[in-house]
């Protein structure tokens, strides 16, 4: 079955910095990545996806790659603000519509 | 307002109990699906039904039984409730064609004591 690992587990930015959070699959036939973002006490929000057939997304802040050979994605969030804190999670779409969720990023931006 | 809704939020419960949560949405989707949210916020599937028919049964303790009355509904039963299995439950849906994300509830916090 799909494994998702996700990096770093902590990160921690000034306000105003970039963050980048990167996941690799192991399932060559994934074809779907979402991204969420769970706030304290919270359910997870979706917050940005990407389908295999498209390499980049964008919206706003925040941004998605994907790298199909090399089985990675990665979430960029631009400009970070306080309110960007949060724990975020990748995941990958196994056959059968599972999502496998990587182990999480706790994000914190310092003001 | 269109949601995935959970009830109970909190339940606390002596160890051996049997308790049950219930998921409800209304957002017409064909798929639903409870994860478990243990302490590292590790999210791991549990079950999932489509369309009142089991799909996805991970490898969960027999004391974990799922019943989707219809495809609008998925509860949980849990037997004998252990305090490993204090946890944050989640429920989800999302719709069967295509690629889309999971809608999730607002989980239910589960201590046993």
């Amino acid at each position: 079955g799909e494994n998702v690992e996700q990096h770093p587990s902590t990160l921690s930015v000034q306000e105003g910095d970039s963050a980048v959070i990167k996941c690799t699959y192991s399932d060559s036939a994934s074809n779907y990545f979402p991204w969420y973002k769970q706030e304290l006490g919270k359910r997870p929000q979706l917050i940005i996806d990407i389908r295999s057939n498209v390499g980049e997304k964008k919206d706003q802040r925040i941004a998605v790659t994907l790298n199909k050979t090399a089985k990675h994605f990665s979430l960029h969030i631009t400009e970070t603000q306080p309110e960007d804190s949060a724990v975020y999670f990748c995941a990958a779409k196994e056959y059968g519509n599972k999502l496998v969720f990587g182990a999480g990023t706790i994000l914190r931006v310092k003001s | 307002d269109t949601a995935v809704s959970q009830t109970p939020k909190y339940l606390v419960t002596q160890m051996g109990n049997d308790k049950s949560i219930k998921c409800e949405q209304n957002l017409g989707h064909d798929t639903m699906y409870w994860y478990k949210q243990d302490s590292k916020k590790f999210l791991k599937i549990m079950f999932s039904y489509n369309n009142k028919e089991l799909i996805i049964n991970e490898t969960v303790p027999n004391r974990f039984s799922p019943k989707s009355p219809d495809k609008a509904h998925l509860n949980l039963h849990i037997n004998s409730l252990e305090l490993g299995d204090s946890a944050v439950y989640f429920c989800a849906s999302t719709r069967d064609r295509g690629n889309y994300g999971y809608t999730f509830g607002s989980g239910t916090r589960l201590t046993v004591v």
